[in-house]
């Protein structure tokens, strides 16, 4: 059974970087990991897609300032210069056969 | 622009059924597989359901399986799902989501709409 684990919180001051952790219990070359967005009182924002292979995508006007890495089963989403708008719940997904598969996100307090 | 909107929600009795509605606009909807994903209140998102674009194809999450029905009327440009047997935790803001055009993850969301089983 797939699953996908995230820390429930993170902080970090403004202008300073946070790095976001997501962890697969099972990972293989045909893997991806997307992350996502969600402001409060909004609908999840798609950020970026990590493929297994280092491929990364962004979605459309998603700043430079996100960027995605991986080693081994853990994968991370790094936000530098922090703003105020970042403060907001954090979502990793993969996909497995007949599936897709939430983590339970990462709430980001900017302090 | 990619627009999609949900409607249909409400408050339902545990037993009852709904019809929930997505309405797309900005795309060329019947190229595109389309899913829908669901959020408990204080939850992480949860995928419930995808349909490949001309129907064929269709997919459940296990806790959904046999009670949801997912289909679509590309004319239309809508994507729908019937809920049955609808149980107290089937309370959620319920997305429509456009499936990437390299498949399994979703890169537009609908505003949601409120599912709330209640008696």
């Amino acid at each position: 059974q797939l699953v996908v684990t995230q820390s429930p919180s993170a902080s970090a001051s403004l202008g300073a970087s946070v790095k976001l952790t997501c962890t697969v219990n099972t990972w293989h070359s045909t893997s991806a990991i997307i992350w996502y967005q969600q402001q409060p009182g909004k609908s999840p924002r798609y950020l970026m897609i990590f493929y297994s292979d280092g491929r990364h995508y962004k979605g459309d006007g998603i700043p430079d300032r996100f960027s995605v890495s991986s080693s081994g089963t853990e994968h991370y989403l790094t936000i530098s210069t922090l703003q105020s708008e970042d403060e907001a719940d954090y979502y990793c997904q993969t996909w497995g056969t007949g599936t897709r598969v939430f983590g339970g996100g990462t709430k980001l307090t900017v302090l | 622009e990619v627009q999609l909107a949900e409607s249909g929600g409400g408050l339902k009795q545990p037993g009852g059924s709904l019809r929930l509605s997505c309405t797309a606009s900005g795309f060329m909807f019947n190229t595109y597989s389309m899913n829908w994903v669901r959020q408990a209140p204080g939850k992480g998102p949860e995928w419930i359901s995808y349909i490949s674009s001309g129907s064929s194809t269709k997919m459940y999450a296990d806790s959904v399986k046999g009670r949801f029905t997912v289909s679509r009327d590309n004319a239309e440009k809508s994507l729908y799902l019937q809920m049955n047997s609808l149980r107290a935790d089937d309370t959620a803001v319920y997305y429509c989501a456009r499936e990437a055009a390299v498949l399994g993850y979703f890169d537009y969301w609908g505003r949601g709409t409120l599912v709330t089983v209640s008696s």
